[in-house]
């Protein structure tokens, strides 16, 4: 079945730019998202990417996304301290079933 | 954007005892509602999906009949947790799908979190 990797933390300093990756293995996926996760909250959606796309950017997020190598990428730019949280990625085909990653816990440093 | 309730939000519980929590859509019909479990710093597990007026479909590895799922309506599913024991607290989340998006987006609930003593 699919798999979704990612690492598990990331620090970085405000103002900095963020990229945390994320690969699966499923290459029938047809849409990959990227999900934030405050502490004791459900999942909010940051955005998504349909499997035909290589790159989507919405503001101060932007996600790469290599087909051949299926590998997934968000990056945040100018990351701030309400960026803290952990991050999901997730692989999803037409059944609306997702896969998820591990999480990527990000810490942004004043 | 859609609105997914949960409650309750959190809920303590003695070991052989039943628990129900309920999933709402408030703004909208879910033709498909999902319930996950999340342990501490690890990610969301799949435990079954359910369309309204249909069984549920549990993943591999998930008792159907400790978790109860139902989903009676277009606007409410419930999952509980039959004779809870300890190993059972966890952080349940579900989730709804409407079928309107164009990109078979998830709506998700803020969670519930089940201590079992």
């Amino acid at each position: 079945g699919e798999d979704v990797e990612q690492s598990l933390f990331l620090s970085v300093r405000e103002g900095d730019s963020s990229v945390i990756n994320c690969t699966y293995t499923d290459s029938s996926s047809t849409y990959l998202y990227w999900y934030k996760q405050e502490p004791g909250a459900g999942l909010q959606l940051l955005t998504y990417i349909f499997s035909n796309m290589d790159m989507k950017q919405d503001q101060r997020l932007t996600v790469l996304l290599n087909k051949k190598d299926k590998h997934l990428s968000l990056r945040i730019a100018d990351t701030q301290t309400g960026d803290s949280a952990i991050y999901f990625c997730a692989a999803g085909d037409s059944s609306y079933k997702l896969i998820f990653g591990s999480g990527t816990r990000l810490l942004v440093r004043p | 954007g859609a609105v997914v309730s949960q409650h309750p939000s959190w809920v303590i519980c003695k070991s052989g005892t039943s628990v129900k929590i309920e999933c709402r859509s408030l703004d909208f019909q879910a033709t498909t509602m999902f319930w996950y479990r999340q342990f501490p710093k690890q990610s969301l597990m799949l435990m079954a999906t359910s369309n309204e007026g249909s069984k549920a479909t549990y993943e591999q590895g998930v008792e159907k009949d400790k978790f109860l799922i139902n989903h009676a309506s277009l606007t409410l599913s419930t999952l509980t947790v039959t004779s809870a024991h300890p190993e059972d607290s966890s952080f349940y989340i579900c989730s709804a799908s409407g079928g309107y998006s164009s990109y078979n987006e998830q709506f998700f609930g803020p969670g519930t979190r089940l201590t079992v003593l």
